[in-house]
Parts: structure tokens; sequence; C-alpha cells
């Protein structure tokens, strides 16, 4: 169990929809990054908050949308969801250590997003 | 930007040792992960190099040239519950240090 939660575990909509996944990074760290993984695909760097702030975006599309609230947890926001978007959804979270540098990440379990 | 190859697919035997290897082209670099993802779970933290050389931890070892842009994963005595995906990451340079992760590497264990 690496301290990461996400719910849900599953989700099921259809297209045109929009969804939210939910992820608690690990105590005390307040870097969280959500990634995508499709089918065979690489983990897909979407778009990283800390401490509240947006602090870099990856290959994030216009339709999605994220925020890290005061308590550290943080939403994804996914918008007129397409067939493409199925795929397993990853939050991980880090530590960050001086210097500006970030510890390891560590990944929770995942929201598998099917999009009928 | 980052460029990361590793081999999509290795089939290895029960017991035997097997290395997956990872190259590299970064704009900076700041360390090299190692995660092992089972197949719909979580990719889990095996290893981090970010000096020249080997890191061992168990059955598992890390190797890193950083001059050859290089990095290898080695396991030991292998076991059924091995099988998974293997996946190479980055830590580039620059004020932000962005992580890239490879495509992995489907590694099967067979008897």
């Amino acid at each position: 169990d690496s301290g990461v939660t996400q719910t849900p575990k599953h989700l099921i909509t259809a297209t045109g929809q929009r969804v939210t996944l939910r992820c608690s990074p690990r105590s005390g760290d307040l870097s969280v990054y959500w990634y995508q993984q499709s089918l065979d695909q690489g983990l897909q760097f979407l778009i990283q908050y800390y401490n509240g702030e947006e602090r870099a975006k990856g290959n994030i599309l216009e339709r999605f949308s994220a925020q890290q609230f005061p308590d550290l947890h943080s939403e994804l926001n996914l918008s007129s969801l397409e067939l493409g978007d199925s795929a397993l959804y990853f939050c991980a979270s880090s530590a960050q250590k001086a210097g500006g540098v970030y510890n390891t990440q560590y990944f929770g379990p995942g929201t598998r997003l099917t999009v009928l | 930007g980052q460029n990361i190859d590793q081999p999509t697919e290795m089939t290895a035997t029960e017991g035997a040792i097997v290395q997956i290897n990872c190259t590299y082209q970064t704009s900076g670099f700041n360390g090299l992960f190692w995660y092992q993802q089972h197949a719909g779970e979580a990719p889990t933290f095996l290893s981090y190099n970010v000096l020249d050389g080997l890191e061992e931890k168990g059955r598992f070892s890390s190797f890193l040239s950083r001059s050859k842009g290089y990095s290898y994963l080695l396991l030991k005595e292998l076991q059924m519950k091995d099988s998974a995906s293997y996946l190479c990451a980055v830590r580039g340079g620059g004020g932000y240090q962005k992580v890239t992760f490879g495509i992995g590497t489907k590694l099967q264990v067979i008897p």
C-alpha cells in the first residue's frame, strides 16, 4: 500500500458526459501528479500540483482540468468524454526535498474509466 | 525533450537472471527510476540511480552509466510473480525536473 488513495476504482459512463476523479496523497506529500495510461501505452503525464498551485502541465487536453484543494487532495475533471478517453488514470504523490528537487513518486491504485 | 527506449517484451525462465536495458536522451539529468507494474495495477517503486554504478536491493539491482545514457535492471532468481511490466523513468534537468516514463518492458517468466 503506497498510502495514496484514489476513488472511484471503476467508472463507466457515456460519451459526452463529465466525470470527476479524486486523489488523496500520502501524508505529508505536497505534490500530486496525474497520469493517463491507455491500453498497451506508457504512462502519459497530464499535470502536477504543488501545495495547491499548478506546477507543470503535460499532454493534458483542454477538456480536462484539475485542482488541488487546501487539504491537499486533488480532483481531475474530464468533460465531453470520448471513447478514446477510456484508460487507467493514476495519481501519484511525492515529497519535495531541499533545493526544489522532488522525491520519488508513489502511485495510487488508479481509476479505470470506461467510456461507452 | 526526453526520449527513453526499452525493449517492449522479454521472456525468461523461472530461477534465471534477466537484464532489462534502458537508454535515454534528456536535456539535463537528475536521476533514473525503475518501477514494476503488474497488469491493471499501480506502478510500484523499485530503485533510483543518480550516480554511476550499481545499486543492489535484494534480488533486484539497477545500474547507471550517465556518460552512455544507459541503465539496466537486473532481476535474479526469477519467480513467476516477477511477470510484469518494468518501467524506466528519467528525471530531467531545468527548474522543474520533469519525470518522463518509458513505455515499459513486459517480462514474462515461464516455468
